[in-house]
């Protein structure tokens, strides 16, 4: 596998739920970013790890959850979600001293129901 | 408060048309200035940056303008083709403080081209 992976590609699940997110990347960078897609809106960026460690958190709810166990792997817990939640959520890495281009993966379809 | 605007939110032109699609910023710190181009179903893929250091890049069918003191930058699509169809963001980031690393995306413009 090469750049950023993510998944599952899709996901379904009801508001009692708990589930993951998981992003691999191969690119050999030290950031890790958690984004938030959804209709008509700009990407929001959720959270952001350097060096393993979370450097941003963007005012998000507690319901989202991430874990940056090692350089290469990402995660995004979810749980009690709510519908407005449903959006495409994509991972991003990039080398981070000097910031340097953002690769994505494909993102992960949640929906919730 | 969005810290980079994007224009227009969609766009359609004839095979061969030059698409243009307008960015605008305020932040003086901003000084990478990257496009994406998303297809459905994938996720922004990077297609051509700039550096206020220059006011035009070309890479292939693909032009960036930056003007600096309007602090505006735009990408143009030359001999569009309907596989250029996709939405394209345009981002800023910086290189001190809040802005580091840190990639402020427009809201997208969704351009089809008709063949």
């Amino acid at each position: 596998e090469t750049g950023v992976t993510q998944t599952p590609r899709h996901l379904v699940m009801g508001m009692t739920n708990k589930k993951s997110l998981k992003c691999e990347q191969h690119l050999g960078h030290n950031a890790m970013y958690w984004y938030k897609q959804s209709a008509k809106k700009p990407l929001e960026l959720m959270f952001v790890y350097s060096l393993e460690e979370r450097v941003e958190n963007n005012s998000v709810p507690s319901r989202f959850s991430p874990e940056c166990p090692n350089s290469s792997h990402l995660f995004l817990h979810l749980h009690t979600l709510q519908p407005e939640d449903s959006a495409l959520y994509l991972c991003a890495s990039s080398q981070d001293r000097p910031p340097s281009e953002q690769y994505f993966g494909p993102g992960t379809r949640l929906t919730v129901t | 408060q969005q810290q980079v605007k994007q224009s227009p939110q969609s766009l359609i032109v004839q095979k061969g048309g030059i698409p243009i699609i307008n960015c605008a910023y305020e932040n003086t710190a901003f000084d990478y200035f990257p496009w994406y181009q998303q297809f459905p179903g994938k996720g922004p893929a990077l297609l051509i940056a700039i550096r206020p250091d220059v006011s035009e890049k070309k890479e292939g069918r693909f032009t960036i303008s930056f003007n600096k003191s309007a602090k505006q930058f735009s990408l143009h699509i030359m001999d569009s083709q309907p596989g250029d169809s996709a939405t394209y963001f345009c981002a800023a980031s910086g290189d001190r403080g809040s802005t580091l690393g840190r990639l402020y995306f427009g809201r997208g413009t969704q351009l089809t081209v008709w063949p």
